[in-house]
């Protein structure tokens, strides 16, 4: 049983093109994010949701609109995409809010723009 | 603001050699302190964390780490590493102000037979 999922697992599109990563979890936890991972495996985080609101949104591209329709899932639509926004973008969720509450991550999407 | 310095990108060993992997971070407050690995294409894992307590602190997989206040570092160390212990090794900080996880930017172990 997987218990962050997010699919699809790789993403090849052109520029221009709008895209969407599902993340769904059954972990029953309260808080979900992403995080984008660049190619020098730099992890930041972009968005937090908890029980389906938005509390963390950091100086992500408006381009950028997360989705959360209940606490298990947690998805995220990409409008216009550039070169920059080729990464790998990881769901995670933990228990509770606060930053001592351990991460538990998806596998990952590896978005590729050409 | 609170940061996190991982100096060693890379840390190749032999199997059954020991390991140290480095972390250091500046908070002006107590944090809370995370070890995570990532093995090729998959997700971060928790290895192990300090959030308070006995400053030795043991995690998955035989790994351990020592939160030292007075030097601001949390290394991870393992007595005898594993050819399947080849993976990125990413320390985070929390706590305080913030309310968010920063990452530092990874030390990859490659493990020699």
């Amino acid at each position: 049983d997987t218990a962050v999922s997010q699919t699809p697992k790789y993403l090849v599109t052109q520029m221009g093109n709008d895209k969407s990563i599902k993340c769904e979890q059954n972990l029953g936890h309260d808080t979900m994010y992403w995080y984008k991972q660049d190619s020098k495996k730099f992890l930041k985080i972009m968005f937090s949701y908890n029980n389906k609101e938005l509390i963390i949104n950091e100086t992500v591209p408006n381009r950028f609109s997360p989705k959360s329709p209940d606490k298990a899932h947690l998805n995220l639509h990409i409008n216009s995409l550039e070169l920059g926004d080729s990464a790998v973008y990881f769901c995670a969720s933990s228990h509770e809010t606060g930053v001592n509450s351990p991460l538990h991550f998806g596998n990952g999407t590896r978005l590729t723009v050409t | 603001a609170q940061s996190v310095t991982q100096l060693d990108s890379q840390v190749p060993v032999f199997e059954e050699a020991p390991v140290e992997l480095r972390c250091n971070y500046s908070s002006s407050v107590s944090v809370y302190l995370f070890w995570y690995v990532q093995y090729p294409n998959q997700g971060l894992q928790l290895l192990l964390k300090y959030l308070s307590g006995s400053t030795l602190v043991k995690g998955i997989n035989g790994f351990e780490a020592e939160f030292n206040k007075s030097q601001t570092s949390f290394h991870l160390r393992k007595p005898s590493v594993h050819i399947s212990d080849t993976a990125e090794y990413f320390c985070a900080v929390g706590g305080g102000a913030t309310n968010k996880l920063i990452f530092g930017t990874g030390t990859l172990l490659a493990v020699q037979p």
